[in-house]
């Protein structure tokens, strides 16, 4: 079953733009990450926020959660075409597995 | 080492074949996962090993059988295929089941023909 809900579904943006992704969800967390997928490959965890936390930094990811509206975004600064790529959001829940939304992808063009 | 190897990276058998998916990690987590993924699609869970112990099967067809010899290795056991089974398999690792972040390995790229 599927949980999180990106939207957009697909974003095209230039280089040095940013990009910003939302999640949204519909029970109660423990807390929520952030995955980026290349094309055919396996995943690769960007970051996690605590359900006690609202907002969260690495590098040039931003990620902050709204457990009231049961939502959370994903701002990449200053894109590179690297940055290219699906990017899922995962709740994680009491007693259950990680459950992926639908993704996002994501194509910076130089 | 934050490393989850897969093998083989691609994988192309017939409906009466029996082939093995295998997922290592040397990260002493104690949790595993096996997912299958379509195209464009999110990665669907299929399997969890806690302790070593399976604990969550998510009503996966018996053709997949999982297998957790120790806690560093992690099968998949493939038998009586269909074509619709074609997908990229994951396999990923945690500290614990729950509240951790994932690591996934690379994918095995199946072809069911």
């Amino acid at each position: 079953s599927q949980q999180g809900e990106e939207d957009p579904q697909a974003l095209s943006i230039q280089e040095g733009e940013n990009a910003t992704m939302n999640c949204s969800y519909k029970t109660s967390i423990n807390n929520l990450q952030w995955y980026r997928q290349n094309s055919g490959r396996g995943l690769v965890h960007l970051i996690l926020i605590r359900s006690n936390e609202r907002e969260k930094h690495s590098g040039r990811l931003r990620v902050t959660l709204d457990t009231s509206k049961k939502s959370s975004s994903l701002l990449i600064t200053a894109s590179r075409a690297a940055d290219t790529a699906s990017y899922f959001c995962a709740t994680d829940e009491e007693g259950t597995a990680l459950i992926f939304g639908k993704g996002t992808t994501l194509s910076v063009s130089s | 080492d934050t490393e989850v190897t897969q093998t083989p990276k691609h994988l192309v058998m017939g409906m009466t074949n029996k082939k093995s998916l295998k997922c290592e990690q040397h990260m002493g987590h104690r949790a595993m996962y096996w997912y299958k993924q379509k195209a464009k699609k999110p990665p669907e869970l299929m399997f969890v090993y806690s302790y070593e112990k399976l604990s969550i099967n998510e009503s996966v067809p018996s053709r997949f059988s999982p297998e957790c010899p120790n806690s560093s290795l992690l099968n998949l056991h493939l038998h009586a295929l269909q074509p619709e089974d074609s997908a990229l398999y994951l396999c990923a690792s945690s500290q614990v089941p729950s509240g951790y972040e994932q690591y996934f390995g690379p994918g095995t790229r199946l072809t069911v023909t």
